[in-house]
């Protein structure tokens, strides 16, 4: 059981938006704590999608887009494309484990 | 540019001992932390802990205590996971992970650049 709570799966048809949430508790998102984001495109390592929050990685689409508010985080994705089917995963710290902690995985479809 | 290459996989029984390594080119080995994460096969990531590559000091989470070793060779821009005691549900893709740290906790931020993976197979 993750410290931080992702769907475990979401889908939408090219061009759409989806969103990817990821809840934690006043121990870790609602502490303050930053939340990053990664892609993990079938059979190879996770990439960086979104730094502190909101921030993307040069190289990084604008097409993605991350926000926080009180104790969740959430990925936005936007004209999808089919490129775009991948794990995505949440990371932030936790202060009660005194931990990095992973969101367990969101798996994305495109339609 | 930054990156850093893995060791290839490794087929081992129960009971045996593995050393994965990580080496790093790019940017200045001992100005990052490096992390290790496990992904055992259909699952999520999983923070094993980081290295201070300044220090030599280790950082291990909870459940990778004991069996589990980090260390460093610095002039050769290595980092490496030690498992002993090899048991089936050690199999999983490590992965090496730069992370700058935060002060405000002393612990790793975001993960990028992350290593291509290590597969480990534990198996009689």
């Amino acid at each position: 059981q993750s410290v931080l709570t992702q769907p475990p799966s979401v889908s939408g048809a090219p061009g759409q938006r989806v969103t990817i949430s990821c809840t934690g508790s006043s121990s870790n998102i609602g502490a303050g704590y930053d939340v990053h984001w990664y892609q993990q495109l079938p059979g190879t390592a996770p990439k960086l999608l979104i730094y502190g929050n909101s921030n993307r990685p040069s190289g990084v689409p604008d097409r993605f887009s991350g926000s926080k508010s009180g104790t969740s985080a959430s990925l936005a994705i936007s004209g999808l494309q089919a490129e775009d089917e991948a794990d995505y995963y949440c990371q932030s710290y936790d202060s009660s484990l005194s931990d990095v902690v992973f969101g367990g995985g969101t798996k994305l479809t495109v339609l | 540019q930054v990156q850093l290459v893995q060791s290839g996989s490794e087929l081992k029984k129960p009971g045996a001992s593995v050393k994965v390594s990580c080496k790093a080119s790019g940017y200045t080995f001992t100005s990052y932390a490096m992390n290790w994460v496990r992904q055992a096969p259909g699952q999520g990531l999983e923070w094993m802990g980081w290295i201070n590559t300044n220090t030599g000091n280790p950082t291990y989470a909870q459940g990778f205590t004991g069996r589990f070793v980090f260390s460093l060779d610095t002039s050769v821009s290595t980092a490496y996971l030690q498992i002993s005691s090899l048991k089936a549900e050690d199999t999983a893709v490590y992965y090496c992970a730069r992370a700058s740290i935060v002060v405000v906790t002393a612990t790793p931020g975001w993960f990028d650049p992350w290593g291509q993976g290590t597969l480990v197979t534990v198996s009689s």
